[in-house]
């Protein structure tokens, strides 16, 4: 059964740097194909995907964020980390992390971060 | 503005049939597979369909998935009151190399 959950700071402000986490089980981030994405959702909008990473070390970011996202994986610790700057409150949103073997599933449970001073 | 387009809200009464669309381009629907999710907010999105127009196990068979050039849509037959939740379409777009989502449709049952 694969599982992931999310963790990190619930709070930020604006302009700090955001770190999230995903540990995951079930599956192994080496084996060939394998992914795992960020999807994020602010309150009462849509899902917007954010990055992902494979399990050759290939990176994939949103285009519209990519300069602000850094995506890293630790094969060992099956733990896959996003980093996000220069967080603005309108980066208030639930942030989830998924498997991705062609496609989302399974997905954490989110974990809302909110950005304010 | 999303990339893909899909109603913002449709609804139906319990054992009928409702269709949402997902609205797109060649970049995206017209090359690449389309999946749909259910979502109740604060809980993890669900996949309900992969590939155009498998069911995952689990998934009941009336919900059902369709593809047409550039656009697809999500079929629920069999109402229930269950079925209230956001749904979404997902497909990944060769232009901006990376994946995107529809605007999701919230379905009502009244």
């Amino acid at each position: 059964q694969i599982t992931l959950k999310e963790s990190g700071p619930a709070l930020v402000k604006p302009t700090q740097t955001l770190t999230l986490t995903c540990n995951f089980s079930g599956f192994s981030l080496s084996t060939g194909g394998v992914g795992v994405g960020w999807i994020r959702q602010p309150p009462g909008k849509a899902l917007e995907w954010l990055a992902l990473i494979y399990w050759n070390d290939d990176k994939r970011y949103s285009p519209f964020l990519k300069s602000r996202l850094t995506i890293t994986k630790d094969t060992s610790k099956n733990e896959v980390v996003l980093t996000m700057t220069n967080m603005d409150p309108v980066d208030t949103a639930t942030y989830y992390c998924a498997h991705n073997w062609g496609w989302f599933d399974p997905w954490g449970q989110g974990i809302l971060v909110t950005v304010s001073s | 503005q999303s990339v893909l387009t899909q109603p913002p809200s449709t609804s139906g009464t319990p054992g009928q049939r409702v269709t949402i669309s997902c609205s797109g381009g060649n970049s995206n629907i017209g090359s690449n597979y389309v999946y749909w999710y259910h979502h109740l907010p604060g809980t993890a999105p669900k996949l309900l369909i992969n590939r155009n127009n498998q069911r995952p196990s689990g998934v009941p068979d009336r919900f059902s998935g369709s593809k047409s050039g550039t656009s697809a849509s999500l079929a629920i037959s069999g109402l229930r009151s269950e079925d209230e939740a956001d749904y979404y379409c997902a497909v990944w777009d060769d232009s901006l190399n990376g994946w995107v989502f529809g605007g999701g449709t919230k379905l009502t049952v009244l």
